[in-house]
C-alpha cells in the first residue's frame, strides 16, 4: 500500500521569502502524486500533479513541485511567498489499478503555512 | 460553473439521531467520494461510487452508510451517530477511475455529535 509524510505539520515563512513544504512518499509501483490546497473553511483545491510526464511540475499561483524518484519526493516550492499563500497544504499518492483507481488516493496529514508580514 | 455542493455546511446534533448529508455534483462525473478529515490525520476515505449503485469501503466505513441512485447526488448517511464521528466531511467528485485523475471537492460539513 502507498503511504505519504508530510515533514512539518506548520511552516512559517516572511512574505517574500522561498516556500517549500516537504513530501514524501512510499509506493511498491510508479505512482501519481498531488498536491491540493485547502483555503480557511473551504474544499481541497489542486494546485498540481506529476503524471509520469515531466519531472518539474508547474501549478496554479506560481507553485511547482519537483519528482525525485531516488529521493521518494515530491516537494512543494513557491519562489516568493504572498500572504495569500496562508493555507493548508496536502500532499496525495495514487497508483494505477486494474479498476476502482479512484478509492486510491492517499493524503499525507497536511502543512498549514503561514505568511508573516 | 463546475461545483460540489454539500448540505447542510454545518450541523450540531446527538448521539443516535440519524442524519443525512447531501452532495451534488454538476460535471456528470461517475466517480464520487467521501472524506472525513481529522486535526493530524489528514483525509480518509470513507466511501466512494464508481456509477449509479456501484460502491464500495474506503478506509474509514464504519458507522456510515451511502447511496448512489442518481450519477448527480451521493448522499453520506449516519444511521446511529456517535461522537466519534465528529469531524469534517468532504464530498469530491472524480474526472474518471484512472489513477491520475483529479478530484473536485465540496466546501465541507462540519458535523459535532453531542
Amino acid at each position: 500500500a502507498q503511504s505519504v509524510t508530510q515533514l512539518g505539520s506548520h511552516v512559517s515563512v516572511s512574505e517574500g521569502a522561498l516556500v517549500l513544504l516537504r513530501c514524501n512518499y512510499s509506493s511498491s509501483v510508479p505512482p501519481y502524486l498531488f498536491w491540493y490546497v485547502q483555503y480557511p473553511n473551504q474544499g481541497l483545491q489542486l494546485l498540481l500533479k506529476y503524471t509520469s510526464a515531466a519531472t518539474l511540475v508547474k501549478g496554479i499561483n506560481g507553485f511547482e513541485a519537483e519528482f525525485k524518484k531516488s529521493e521518494t519526493s515530491f516537494h512543494l516550492t513557491k519562489p516568493s511567498a504572498h500572504m495569500s499563500d496562508a493555507a493548508e497544504y496536502f500532499c496525495a499518492v495514487s497508483v494505477p489499478r486494474t479498476s476502482g483507481s479512484a478509492r486510491q488516493l492517499t493524503f499525507g496529514s497536511g502543512t498549514q503555512l503561514t505568511v508573516l508580514p | 460553473e463546475a461545483q460540489v455542493t454539500q448540505n447542510p455546511r454545518y450541523l450540531i446534533t446527538v448521539t443516535g439521531k440519524k442524519l443525512t448529508v447531501t452532495c451534488s455534483q454538476n460535471m456528470n462525473h461517475e466517480y464520487m467520494s467521501w472524506y472525513r478529515q481529522d486535526p493530524g490525520l489528514g483525509l480518509r476515505q470513507i466511501y466512494y461510487s464508481m456509477n449509479v449503485e456501484v460502491t464500495d469501503k474506503g478506509d474509514v466505513p464504519e458507522g456510515y452508510k451511502v447511496s448512489r441512485k442518481e450519477k448527480r447526488n451521493f448522499p453520506l448517511i449516519l444511521e446511529s451517530p456517535s461522537p466519534n464521528q465528529t469531524s469534517l466531511y468532504f464530498c469530491a467528485s472524480i474526472t474518471s477511475g484512472r489513477a491520475r485523475s483529479e478530484q473536485f471537492f465540496g466546501p465541507g460539513t462540519r458535523l459535532t455529535v453531542l
